[in-house]
C-alpha cells in the first residue's frame, strides 16, 4: 500500500534563511507527488507538484522541490524563508483509481514556524 | 476564476444527528473528492464522485455517505453523528483524470457534541 513520511513534525527556521523539508514515499508505480500547505483554519493550497520530466519543479511562492526516485523522496526547498510562509505543508502521493480518477494519501504534516 | 467553494464553514451538530455539508468545484471540472482532517488522525479521503456517480471511497462507514449533482456539485451526509466525527471535512475538484491535481475549497469545520 502506498504511504507518505514527513518525519519532521516541526521546523522553525529564522526569516531569510533556507528550509528543506522532507519527504519520502512508498508507491509501486511511478508516483504522482504533490506540496500542499495550509495555512490555520484554511483548506490546503497546491505550492508544485511532480508527475514525469525533469526531476526539479518550480512551484508558487519560490518553492522548489526534487524528485528522487533512488531515494523515494520528494523534499521541498526554499532558498530564503518569509515570515508568511509560517503555516504546516503536507507532502501527497498521488494513487490511480478504478475508473480513471486518483485519491490522495497524505503525510502527516510539517509545521514551520519562523522565527523573526 | 472562482475556486472550490464550502459550506457551512462551521457546523456544530449533537451525537445522533445527521450533518450535510455542501461542495462547488472549480466550473469545468466533473470530479469531487472529500476528504477528512481530524485530529491525530490526519487527512484520509473519504469519496469520489464523478460525473453523478459514487466511483470510490475510503475506509470510512456507510453512515457516510453523499451524492453528485447534474452541476457536479456535490453534498456529503454523515448519519448518526459521533463525537469521532468533529473534523475538517475538505472538498477538492479536478477536471475528472487519473493524475490531474486536486484543488481544495476551505473546508467545513464540523463539531459534533
Amino acid at each position: 500500500a502506498q504511504s507518505v513520511t514527513q518525519p519532521d513534525i516541526h521546523i522553525t527556521v529564522s526569516e531569510g534563511a533556507s528550509l528543506e523539508l522532507r519527504c519520502n514515499y512508498s508507491y509501486g508505480a511511478t508516483p504522482y507527488l504533490f506540496w500542499y500547505v495550509q495555512s490555520p483554519g484554511q483548506g490546503l493550497q497546491l505550492l508544485l507538484k511532480y508527475f514525469s520530466g525533469d526531476t526539479l519543479v518550480q512551484g508558487i511562492k519560490g518553492f522548489e522541490a526534487e524528485f528522487k526516485r533512488s531515494q523515494s523522496s520528494f523534499n521541498l526547498r526554499k532558498p530564503s524563508v518569509h515570515w508568511s510562509d509560517a503555516a504546516e505543508y503536507f507532502c501527497a502521493v498521488g494513487v490511480g483509481l478504478t475508473g480513471g480518477g486518483n485519491k490522495l494519501t497524505f503525510g502527516t504534516g510539517t509545521q514551520l514556524k519562523v522565527e523573526l | 476564476e472562482a475556486g472550490v467553494t464550502q459550506s457551512p464553514t462551521h457546523l456544530i451538530k449533537t451525537r445522533g444527528q445527521q450533518a450535510t455539508l455542501r461542495c462547488s468545484p472549480i466550473s469545468g471540472h466533473t470530479s469531487v473528492y472529500w476528504y477528512q482532517q481530524a485530529l491525530g488522525l490526519g487527512l484520509q479521503f473519504l469519496l469520489w464522485y464523478d460525473e453523478g456517480e459514487e466511483r470510490n471511497r475510503g475506509n470510512f462507514p456507510p453512515r457516510f455517505s453523499g451524492r453528485q449533482f447534474p452541476n457536479y456539485s456535490s453534498e456529503l451526509n454523515v448519519n448518526a453523528l459521533e463525537l469521532e466525527d468533529s473534523a475538517l471535512y475538505l472538498c477538492a475538484s479536478n477536471p475528472g483524470q487519473e493524475g490531474e491535481t486536486q484543488y481544495f475549497g476551505p473546508g467545513t469545520r464540523l463539531l459534533v457534541l
